[in-house]
């Protein structure tokens, strides 16, 4: 099963929002309401910062928030924050009892 | 503080083998959904197995079915990884990391550092 799909990269201004996609398809993405997003500085282990579409782990920001439409996930990072700069990877729950991760999004505060 | 702690990587020829584990603390193994997952180098993250807490669902990749076989064993706080018919294609960092929900493929709250295999001729 290919990966979901992200952009290589997002970019924004501190203080912007911006967006990262992870588009799947009805097996899995668009199929079922398991999708969660993780962060990943450099050198360190992923950060679940979504779950479920868009629940977030107690201690995770509230400038993060997920949604879903159809068979894309997004991932909004609200007042962007040079710590922000990071790695970003989606998963989704599929339909054959695995999970399956995005290809991963690197976000670039300017 | 609850941690996770993997060992057992190494280098290994085509058609070897590995046991990797995963040592938690600070939570109980026995309620959680326990998974690896693997990062090949300069590729994105790659599930590659998971358990149940009650150990009754288990579920692998398809490049891993057959050849890997995850175990816990929960008077030793650990889970575990067998990795037979190892390829070049398995090298990479390997993660524990422990489920978030009772729903097993569901995410991952906790992570280990990670291990790493190398399959190598």
């Amino acid at each position: 099963q290919s990966a979901l799909t992200q952009p290589a990269s997002v970019s924004g201004s501190p203080g912007q929002s911006i967006t990262i996609s992870c588009t799947g398809t009805t097996s899995d993405v668009g199929g079922y309401n398991y999708v969660s997003w993780y962060q990943r500085h450099p050198g360190k282990v992923p950060k679940l910062m979504i779950y479920e579409v868009r629940n977030r782990p107690s201690g995770v920001s509230n400038r993060f928030s997920g949604s879903k439409s159809g068979n894309t996930a997004s991932l909004t990072i609200s007042g962007l924050q040079a710590e922000d700069e990071a790695d970003y990877y989606c998963s989704s729950s599929t339909s054959t009892n695995t999970l399956i991760f995005g290809g991963g999004t690197k976000v670039t505060v300017l | 503080e609850v941690q996770l702690v993997e060992s057992g990587g190494g280098l290994v020829k085509p058609g070897g083998s590995l046991r990797l584990s995963c040592v938690v603390s600070g939570f109980t193994l026995s309620s959680y959904s326990m998974h690896w997952v693997r990062q090949a180098p300069g590729k994105g993250l790659e599930w590659v197995s998971s358990m149940s807490s009650s150990t009754s669902f288990i579920y692998y990749a398809d490049s891993m079915k057959g050849r890997f076989t995850i175990s816990r064993d929960n008077a030793k706080n650990s889970l575990y990884l067998q990795m037979n018919s190892l390829r070049a294609e398995d090298t990479g960092v390997y993660y524990c990391a422990r489920g978030y929900s009772g729903y097993v493929t569901d995410a991952f709250d906790i992570w280990g550092q990670g291990t790493m295999v190398t399959v190598f001729s």
